[in-house]
């Protein structure tokens, strides 16, 4: 595709409900990132995906967090049982993962704004 | 862990005036370092990728510099305009894959 797109852009859910966040990368890229932009709180790493697989999820901030990648495309990144301070928007970013485990050029969709009430 | 730090966290300043936008990091064992420009609700999108082997990076009226020894990069807007008011946004990779961003220098480009 022209470039990384996800779905939702916004999303207003009720505090206790689960949420899914979808992200298309840029077709071919391999390598596929989510960030978490809270006010305050700068843009902190979630998740990293190489192909299918994510070597690390350690920045994910809790158990209620899970993401997935099918197909080394499409990514989700579901959120269950929904807290206000997970009101945030959230980022995804894709790159042509070439360069290996060194990170290269990240381009990133405009995000998905998430708001709990 | 790596620690990235923008300043001036705002700038505002008349058109056709030079941008210059520092960022410090910790950790001065990077491969690279990125610049992106922020819109108000918008994504990001990458200015300029500078290597580890190089010490600066031009595209048209931006250029950054970087300097592993000292932990600092800065980047260059020439001859500003009101197109340029965004927030920009520092990034060193934290690990093998993972960036650490700073929180970024909002830029106001008055007419």
């Amino acid at each position: 595709g022209a470039g990384v797109s996800q779905s939702p852009s916004n999303k207003v859910t009720e505090k206790g409900k689960d949420v899914e966040l979808r992200c298309d990368p840029i077709s071919g890229h391999t390598a596929l990132y989510w960030y978490r932009q809270s006010l305050g709180q700068g843009l902190e790493f979630l998740i990293y995906f190489q192909g299918n697989s994510a070597p690390d999820k350690s920045g994910l901030p809790s158990d209620r967090f899970s993401a997935e990648r099918t197909g080394g495309s499409v990514s989700t990144l579901t959120i269950q049982r929904t807290q206000q301070e997970d009101s945030a928007v959230y980022l995804c970013a894709s790159s042509s993962g070439l360069a290996g485990p060194r990170p290269d050029t990240q381009y990133f969709g405009p995000g998905t704004r998430l708001t709990v009430l | 862990k790596q620690e990235v730090t923008q300043i001036p966290a705002a700038l505002s300043v008349p058109e056709g005036e030079n941008l210059v936008l520092n960022c410090s990091f910790t950790d001065s064992a990077i491969y690279n370092l990125q610049w992106f420009r922020q819109d108000p609700g918008k994504g990001l999108t990458s200015l300029l990728l500078i290597q580890s082997s190089q010490r600066e990076q031009t595209s048209g009226r931006l250029n950054a510099s970087l300097d592993k020894s000292s932990g600092r990069s800065t980047l260059y807007i020439a001859a500003s305009q009101p197109g340029d008011s965004a927030t920009y946004l520092c990034a060193a990779p934290g690990g093998d894959y993972k960036l650490s961003f700073g929180a970024g220098t909002t830029v106001t480009v008055r007419a």
